[in-house]
């Protein structure tokens, strides 16, 4: 099955400067990559995806990269804010017709703390 | 509604007893999905549905777990016998029909047992 790294586990970065998360995946047929941020006491909320036939997406300060021959898939976020603290799980599955159903297999978790 | 609403928030049971969790999908997904997260934020995949019907169950600890998504119902996961390791968050996430849809997250349920 598939089975999916993150790193780091966590995080510190000024207000202000960027901050950078790093996943890996091992199977291949994997092509829908999210990435969720979930707050204290809430559940994941959906920040940004991309699809396998896409490189790099970017939605305001939000970035998401991907490599599918390294299996790569990383999350960028640029001029931090303090409200951007929290946990960020990436995660992966067979997105597409045939796998509408198919279960999120997600990193451990990166605790990122912005300080001021 | 326009949320996945679970209850209820927290659950307290004593090792052996009953456990039953409950889950009401956003209205016109067709998906829901279990996922227990542990400790250490570690999220394990239960059970999905295609609507009254169990799509995929790996993960399910199958002695003690069950689930359920009835028509006009919310969908519920029970426990039976619970054991000390059972104390976790449980989520349900709902998603529509179609390709590389999104799935939104309900706001958990915390379990845990005594």
């Amino acid at each position: 099955g598939e089975n999916v790294e993150q790193h780091p586990s966590t995080l510190s970065v000024q207000e202000g400067d960027s901050a950078v998360i790093k996943c890996t995946y091992s199977d291949s047929a994997s092509n829908y990559f999210p990435w969720y941020k979930q707050e204290l006491g809430k559940g994941p909320q959906l920040i940004i995806d991309i699809r396998s036939n896409v490189g790099e997406k970017k939605d305001q300060r939000i970035a998401v990269t991907l490599n599918k021959t390294a299996k790569h898939f990383s999350l960028h976020i640029t001029e931090t804010q303090p409200e951007d603290s929290a946990v960020y799980f990436c995660a992966a599955s067979k997105g597409g017709r045939t796998g509408t159903a198919s279960k999120l297999t997600f990193g451990t978790g990166t605790r990122l703390q912005v300080t001021l | 509604g326009e949320e996945v609403a679970q209850t209820p928030k927290h659950l307290v049971r004593g090792e052996g007893q009953k456990a039953k969790l409950y889950c009401a999908p956003i209205k016109g997904h067709s998906y829901v999905f279990w996922y227990q997260q542990v400790l250490k934020n570690e999220f394990k995949f239960l059970i999905s549905f295609q609507n009254e019907n169990v799509f995929d169950e790996t993960g399910m600890p199958k002695e003690r777990f069950s689930a359920k998504c009835l028509p006009n119902s919310p969908c519920s996961l029970e426990i039976q016998a619970t054991k000390l390791e059972d104390s976790a968050v449980y989520f349900c996430a709902s998603k529509q029909r179609g390709e590389y849809t999104e799935a939104f997250f309900g706001q958990g349920t915390r379990l845990t047992v005594v």
